[in-house]
């Protein structure tokens, strides 16, 4: 148990399919990750939110579309999807780090495993 | 632009001890983690090393040469339990949003065989 929960842990669409992914953290953190795991390359950063804020978007197709109404909890919601998303979608979470504090440590979810056919 | 390596893939025996290295080329460079993903779950916290030399903890030691590039994870008296993929990321200069964003390797798939 890592203190953050991803749901559902599988999810098949169709290539028409309205979903979600849902992310909730436990650990009183103020930022928010979606990452993308593929088979046989790296973990790729998608959505950062930090202190509820998007800070950043790494191109990602508009077929994806995060949401974060608070600091706690954070969705990906996914539309028209091609094949070629199949994947693993990670949710982490770590502590601010301005000042200093904090070493940014991620803390992950266990993931939604997303099958699109 | 950042590139990190690390080999795809290394077995060893129970028992013995085994260096997996990371090397990478960032445009800025805060700091370097290693995490460690089961089959299955998720990636879960190793090391953290910001200042060159070893960091050591109890069979895990990581070992970072920022002028070099280079990092390496050193696991002793190998168990079964770590079979597993290691992940090197890589921590860039904080540029003030509050959060890192980090740039991650491959990943290195463990083998441990009796």
């Amino acid at each position: 148990e890592t203190g953050v929960t991803q749901t559902p842990r599988h999810l098949v669409m169709g290539m028409t399919n309205k979903k979600s992914l849902k992310c909730e953290q436990h650990l009183g953190h103020n930022a928010m990750y979606w990452y993308k795991q593929s088979a046989k390359k790296p973990l790729e950063l998608m959505f950062v939110y930090s202190l509820e804020e998007r800070v950043e978007n790494n191109s990602v197709p508009s077929r994806f579309s995060p949401e974060c109404p608070n600091s706690s909890h954070l969705f990906l919601h996914l539309h028209t999807l091609q094949p070629e998303d199949s994947a693993l979608y990670l949710c982490a979470s770590s502590q601010d780090v301005t000042g200093g504090r904090n070493t940014g440590e991620l803390f992950f979810g266990e993931g939604s495993r997303l099958t699109v056919l | 632009g950042q590139n990190i390596d690390q080999p795809t893939e290394m077995t060893a025996t129970e028992g013995a001890i085994v260096q997996i290295n990371c090397t990478y080329q960032t445009s800025g460079f805060n700091g370097l983690f290693w995490y460690q993903q089961h089959a299955g779950e998720a990636p879960t916290f190793l090391s953290y090393n910001v200042l060159d030399g070893l960091e050591e903890k109890g069979r895990f030691s990581s070992f970072l040469s920022r002028s070099k590039g280079y990092s390496y994870l050193l696991l002793k008296e190998l168990q079964m339990k770590d079979s597993a993929s290691y992940l090197c990321a890589v921590q860039p200069s904080y540029s003030g949003a509050g959060s890192y964003q980090l740039t991650f390797g491959k990943g290195t798939k463990l083998s441990v065989i009796p």
